[in-house]
């Protein structure tokens, strides 16, 4: 099994902060990777795919990178709709996901 | 705009079989290249990927479920459905379903359903 390491596990900024959030994969997935917002009571929603492409509908202040065990999700001038959990998602075996990132406001 | 509902019992006795259906609307199920899957999350936890089905029965399920898993798929009604077996506390979450594009990455989910184990 591919394990997901996500850090930090919580996260305090403020609105037009820009913050980073970290991923590891215990093995090689390429960038065969996702990152998904989820707020309390709401479905997941997907952000980035392949590690760097934006979905469509996504803000652009959304960006990703990374490529074979280690991955970043960025978040640029931080708005109010963005304090959520985030969690990164590997697809190069099966289906896994980081234990999540909970962005606080300060 | 494609939608999916989760439906099924909120409540389930340890030992017995968690079934829920997940109905399709705004699209069909058969459409090539989708899977249509679930995924569960324990209260407070993260996400766990359970399986994932085709519009012609091809599954996909995770190791650590797939001997009390499984998922069917009904493409007249489209809906597909989750059983899992010999369920325990530990089994006790919010269940997605959702549909697995083909850039496979979950892009349409459904809102949730809270299910307990609880005798």
């Amino acid at each position: 099994d591919i394990q997901m390491t996500q850090s930090p596990s919580t996260l305090s900024a403020s609105v037009g902060d820009r913050v980073t959030i970290t991923c590891r994969a215990s093995q090689s997935i390429s960038t065969w990777l996702a990152w998904y917002q989820q707020k309390p009571g709401k479905a997941p929603k997907v952000l980035i795919y392949k590690a760097s492409s934006l979905q469509s509908g996504v803000p652009s202040r959304f960006s990703g990178s990374g490529s074979g065990t280690e991955f970043t999700l960025t978040i640029n001038s931080l708005q109010p709709d963005d304090f959520a959990t985030y969690y990164c998602q590997q697809y190069n075996s099966y289906y896994t996901f980081g234990q999540g990132t909970k962005l606080e406001i300060k | 705009q494609l939608q999916l509902q989760e439906s099924g019992p909120g409540l389930v006795k340890p030992s017995q079989t968690l079934s829920l259906t997940c109905t399709v609307s705004g699209g069909s199920i058969s459409s090539s290249g989708y899977y249509w899957g679930w995924i569960r999350q324990p209260p407070g936890r993260g996400l766990e990927w359970i399986g994932s089905i085709t519009y012609s029965g091809s599954t996909q399920y995770n190791p650590s479920l797939k001997s009390r898993v499984t998922i069917s798929v009904d493409t007249s009604k489209n809906q597909f459905s989750l059983k899992l077996t010999s369920v325990t506390a530990a089994d006790t979450g919010v269940f997605y379903c959702a549909r697995r594009a083909l850039s496979e990455i979950f892009d349409y989910w459904g809102q949730g359903t809270l299910v307990t184990v609880s005798s």
